[in-house]
């Protein structure tokens, strides 16, 4: 099955200052990949999406690569800013027969913004 | 709409009782899943269910009893459960993957669960 790995574990920037977060994946048949940010109590959000047909994506400040030969995708959030801090976490997926998506996620990366 | 809703968003319970989580969502989604996450953990698969049907379970321990009584509304009961059990249990929903440009995965706000 899928495996899918998340560096950093903890990341801490200054107000401003850049952020990356990288996963890797193993399936070759995955083709959709979230990103979520989940703040402490609540639940997973998604901030941006990527999919296979697709190298690169922006949405304002956040940005998301794909790299498929290597099996890898990260996320740039750029001019971070204290309400960034949070968990994130990357996921892999891709459909089944049956209809639904099967995702696989990665452990999280907490970061951290400082002002 | 584009909500899952999802009740009650706390629940304490001891070992003997039987309780359930519910969850609905108004977007047509066909599949509906069951996660459970732990502290500073990913969420962890446990029950799929697709067009009203069980996909996938986890290996999930036979205390959870998944239910999808139509194709908006999810049910988790819950049975004779074990401390180690309190998590936040969170359901999503998804279109069918299948579908060019879909497979977003809406989760609702969870119900966090406290086994005493």
């Amino acid at each position: 099955g899928e495996n899918v790995e998340q560096h950093p574990s903890t990341l801490s920037v200054q107000e401003g200052d850049s952020a990356v977060i990288k996963c890797t994946y193993s399936d070759s048949a995955s083709n959709y990949f979230p990103w979520y940010k989940q703040e402490l109590g609540k639940r997973p959000q998604l901030i941006i999406d990527i999919r296979s047909n697709v190298g690169e994506k922006k949405d304002q400040r956040i940005a998301v690569t794909l790299n498929k030969t290597a099996k890898h995708f990260s996320l740039h959030i750029t001019e971070t800013q204290p309400e960034d801090s949070a968990v994130y976490f990357c996921a892999a997926s891709s459909p089944r027969t049956l209809g639904f998506n099967k995702f696989y996620f990665g452990s999280g990366t907490k970061l951290n913004v400082k002002p | 709409d584009t909500e899952v809703t999802q009740t009650p968003k706390h629940l304490v319970m001891g070992m003997t009782n039987k309780k359930s989580l519910k969850c609905e969502q108004h977007m047509g989604h066909r599949a509906m899943y069951w996660y459970k996450q732990k502290a500073k953990k990913p969420p962890e698969l446990m029950f799929v269910y697709s067009y009203e049907k069980l996909s996938i379970n986890e290996s999930v321990p036979s205390r959870f009893s998944p239910e999808c009584p139509n194709s908006s509304l999810l049910n988790l009961h819950l049975h004779a459960l074990q401390p180690e059990d309190s998590a936040l249990y969170l359901c999503a929903s998804s279109q069918d993957g299948r579908l060019p440009r879909t497979g977003e995965l809406f989760f609702g706000e969870g119900s966090r669960l406290t086994v005493l």
